[in-house]
Parts: structure tokens; sequence; C-alpha cells
């Protein structure tokens, strides 16, 4: 099916343990985002890429890495989860808007995750 | 330090009146303003853009106004219908790049 998949939708782990959400797009976009969403804090930039081996830090990407070896995958890993990154987590790719000009990001359908 | 800030966490509004959200930024390095629209258990869908060059930008019953001297954002939706309960999230891309920077977002409840 076209479009972006995030998975898994929920998960739950443990302080201290390695978790990935990945993220995957049909569309051959260039750019894809990871944001987290948090109440009160809206929806916060982690990392983004503008292709293949290239990434860049968002607004809060410690405790973070991404990698983006394919254009169509963007897996994030927790590589020791805290219990503050217990979050709903959002990947998006981007893709032009004819009307504006801007580059529009489409979103996944989110990761929730509970760190215990 | 929050570059776009929407300070209404929520909004309540009557089927057939108009909403208006609000959204204000503190840098002039934005190019591109979004806004989008969440329902529960969804990521975030598109509904409209303007550029910064532009004062103004319609699609359907959403329009959008930006106000540069104020640094201030608004969408208007009109007529309101319960359907557009949601979470809604404005946005700005940095200028010269591909990053975007979100609100807080604002609950709109229409009532039927």
């Amino acid at each position: 099916d076209a479009g972006i998949t995030q998975s898994p939708r929920y998960k739950i782990t443990e302080t201290g343990r390695q978790v990935t959400l990945m993220c995957h797009q049909t569309w051959s976009h260039s750019y894809m985002f990871w944001y987290r969403q948090d109440l009160g804090h809206g929806l916060r930039l982690i990392y983004y890429s503008a292709a293949a081996d290239i990434t860049d830090k968002g607004e809060v990407p410690d405790g973070y890495v991404v990698s983006r070896s394919k254009t169509e995958n963007f897996p994030l890993t927790l590589e020791s989860a805290t219990r503050s990154q217990t979050s709903v987590y959002f990947c998006a790719s981007s893709d032009p808007d004819r009307l504006s000009g801007a580059n529009v990001l489409t979103f996944g359908a989110g990761s929730r995750l509970t760190v215990l | 330090d929050q570059q776009v800030k929407q300070n209404s966490p929520s909004l309540s509004v009557q089927e057939g009146r108009i909403s208006i959200l609000n959204c204000d930024y503190t840098n002039s390095m934005f190019d591109y303003f979004l806004w989008y629209k969440k329902y529960p258990a969804e990521g975030p869908t598109f509904l409209i853009s303007i550029s910064s060059i532009k004062d103004k930008n319609e699609d359907g019953r959403f329009t959008v106004f930006l106000n540069k001297s104020a640094k201030h954002l608004s969408l208007h939706i009109v007529p309101s219908q319960p359907g557009d309960s949601a979470v809604y999230f404005c946005a700005a891309k940095v200028s010269g790049t591909y990053k975007y920077i979100f609100g807080t977002g604002t609950r709109l409840k229409v009532l039927a």
C-alpha cells in the first residue's frame, strides 16, 4: 500500500532497554522527519533527513539516534530508554504543495511508546 | 524557547459559526506556515499553507491569514462542522531549511 507506515503502533518497554521505531514511506520523498507529541509541548522535532545518509538534529535530539541508509526508511532508536521518552512518536515525509510551494509534511499514524 | 505559540489550548464553537484559531511566532526567519488537523489515534493531516510573502490563502471552508508585522497567523473555518472537532497545529518552516517547528495545538470542539 502506498503511504507512510510506522511500526510498532504500541510498545511498552523498560528503562534502559533499546527500542527502535520503524518508519517506511513508498513515495520516494527526499525528506523525512521524526516528531514526538507530548501534552503541553505539541509536536517537537527530534531528527530530520534530506536524503539517504544525510541527517540533522531537531529541537530535542538527546537520547535518540537515527539512520537513513535507504530513502524509504528512517528508523528512530532510543539507545537506553528513559521514562521521559514516554510519548507518541510521529514520522513524516515531505512533498511540495502545488498551491503555495511549501513542502507539505505527510504523517504516519504514530507509535505510542511507554517506558516503565 | 517556544518559537511558535498557540496560546489557546481549547476552543468551543457552535455548528455553522466561524472558528478562529490563532498562532503567534517569534522568529522572522520562517518562510512558510502550515495548519494541520489531528484526530485521536491518527497522525496530523495537512489543511492549508501560506507563504510569508502572502497575507491570505483560501481553500474551501478554510482561510489562513498572515500578519507579518504582528507575527500572527490565524485559521478561519466557515461554516464550522462537527467533523471539524480535532486538535489543530500551526507549523512554520525555517527559511533555507526543511525544518518545521510546530505549535502546542488548540483543541477545537464544534457543538451540534
